[in-house]
């Protein structure tokens, strides 16, 4: 199942620089995006999400930013902190409750 | 803050014994949901549950798996006969309605480590 793809096994940023995850989708049902961050041992945090109506949503730090046309989505960090490091999973919703991950991001923030 | 919890943390069965994974999702939430993750892959649905049935499930739950909302707190999944392949972490997520644009919460996970 290769609906929603995370290219990038990995990634490594500076502190205090941006830090950008990108994730593809196939599956133009999809009408809303999350992304999770997961540490070792831990079930997946909700970060942040996105409609399928909208562009951009921003919380903080944190910035996702949907490409209907191209199917893509990325997620802005800025500025990178290191207890950022973690894997980031991205996930779609089509209708119904089914989420739908990629293959997860690590994150590395070096001090 | 409110969150999901699950137990045990880590359970060892031998194979085709039946296994019980617990979890208690966050109280005033009404969706509830597994997934679970296979070593080296991704995180995959396994089922909704909502209003004491499933409203949804993938094509991983089959006949070997159960959920159950024993009472007010308590939401299970059961493995009845444990294969080598369902080795995995298993999470448990909730959610406060099941609209599209409501986030699921999730559990700490049981690995379930089958041998």
């Amino acid at each position: 199942d290769q609906q929603v793809k995370q290219n990038s096994p990995s990634l490594s940023v500076q502190e205090g620089r941006i830090s950008i995850l990108n994730c593809d989708y196939t599956n133009s049902m999809f009408d809303y995006f999350l992304w999770y961050k997961k540490y070792p041992a831990e079930g997946p945090t909700f970060l942040i999400s996105i409609s399928s109506i909208k562009d951009k949503n921003e919380d903080g730090r944190f910035t996702v930013f949907l490409n209907k046309s191209a199917k893509h989505l990325s997620l802005h960090i800025v500025p990178s902190q290191p207890g950022d490091s973690a894997v980031y999973f991205c996930a779609a919703r089509e209708y119904g409750n089914k989420l739908v991950f990629g293959a997860g991001t690590i994150l590395r923030v070096k001090s | 803050e409110p969150e999901v919890t699950q137990t045990p943390s880590h359970q060892v069965t031998q194979m085709g014994q039946e296994v019980i994974l617990r979890c208690v999702p966050i109280s005033n939430h009404l969706y509830f949901y597994w997934y679970r993750q296979i070593l080296g892959q991704k995180v995959e649905f396994l089922v909704s549950f909502y209003n004491n049935e499933i409203s949804e499930k993938s094509e991983i739950f089959d006949d070997q798996f159960s959920v159950e909302r024993p009472d007010g707190s308590n939401f299970t999944l059961k493995i009845r006969s444990t294969k080598l392949e369902d080795s995995a972490m298993y999470f448990c997520a909730s959610s406060e309605e099941g609209y599209s644009t409501d986030t699921q919460y999730f559990g700490p996970g049981t690995r379930l480590t089958v041998l």
